[in-house]
């Protein structure tokens, strides 16, 4: 079984530029996760869909990060302008069911913003 | 007072050693708990569910106590191979929120 797809594996940008992240989930799985994970930190949930609806957007800073999940399938992760603040690892994690589910990573995009 | 907190570690201990950790979390209507563990520079994974009862798999068991709100973690006979960064996990079935702690990492030594 395919395991959560996501590119790119690495993107270096400069401050006030813009970026996207794509996640492609386990086959079947209706909850998508987006987590962002600071170095020496644990990783923060950005925004949980289930299918295409967002349930928990609560820690997502809007002003600058959107997100979409169009069709229930795959998502996008956007940044815009980006911060140095920003420079984490953007995990992406799907599971069968809603919270309470075994989550599934994939292997995440390292962002550097100069 | 963070909703998930964890032993910070590092704990360093040698191969053969037995090694506890602690999780606590805040919001008792939280209903189900997991350990995950993540290597260096790669993505978390399931290590164990946590049930009521407790739950053994192998050489690690995982204990859930309700009443004082806390989740453990015990390793025997370490391996080297358990040298990692251990996150605990906390999620609201009803409320669709997950929440990751900030992780401990074990160093496990020859």
């Amino acid at each position: 079984e395919a395991g959560v797809a996501q590119s790119p594996r690495y993107k270096i940008i400069e401050k006030r530029q813009s970026v996207a992240f794509w996640c492609n989930p386990i086959s079947g799985h209706a909850t998508l996760y987006w987590y962002q994970q600071i170095l020496g930190q644990g990783p923060k949930l950005l925004i949980q869909f289930q299918n295409n609806g967002v349930v928990d957007d609560s820690q997502l800073p809007k002003d600058r990060f959107s997100a979409e999940r169009l069709k229930g399938v795959d998502s996008t992760l956007k940044i815009q302008p980006a911060k140095l603040e920003d420079s984490a690892v953007y995990l992406c994690a799907s599971s069968f069911r809603t919270s309470g589910s075994v989550q599934y990573f994939g292997p995440g995009t390292r962002l550097t913003v100069t | 007072r963070k909703e998930v907190e964890q032993d910070p570690g590092p704990f360093n201990v040698p191969e053969g050693a037995t090694v506890a950790f602690n999780c606590t979390y805040s919001n008792s209507a939280s209903q189900s708990f997991f350990w995950y563990r993540q290597d260096c520079r790669k993505e978390p994974k399931l290590l164990m569910s946590v049930y009521s009862s407790g739950n053994e798999d192998g050489r690690f068991t995982a204990q859930l106590n309700r009443a004082s709100q806390y989740i453990s973690l015990l390793i025997r006979d370490s391996k080297l191979s358990d040298s990692a960064t251990y996150l605990c996990v906390v999620a609201h079935t009803g409320g669709f929120k997950t929440i990751f702690g900030a992780g401990t990492r074990l160093f496990v030594k020859a």
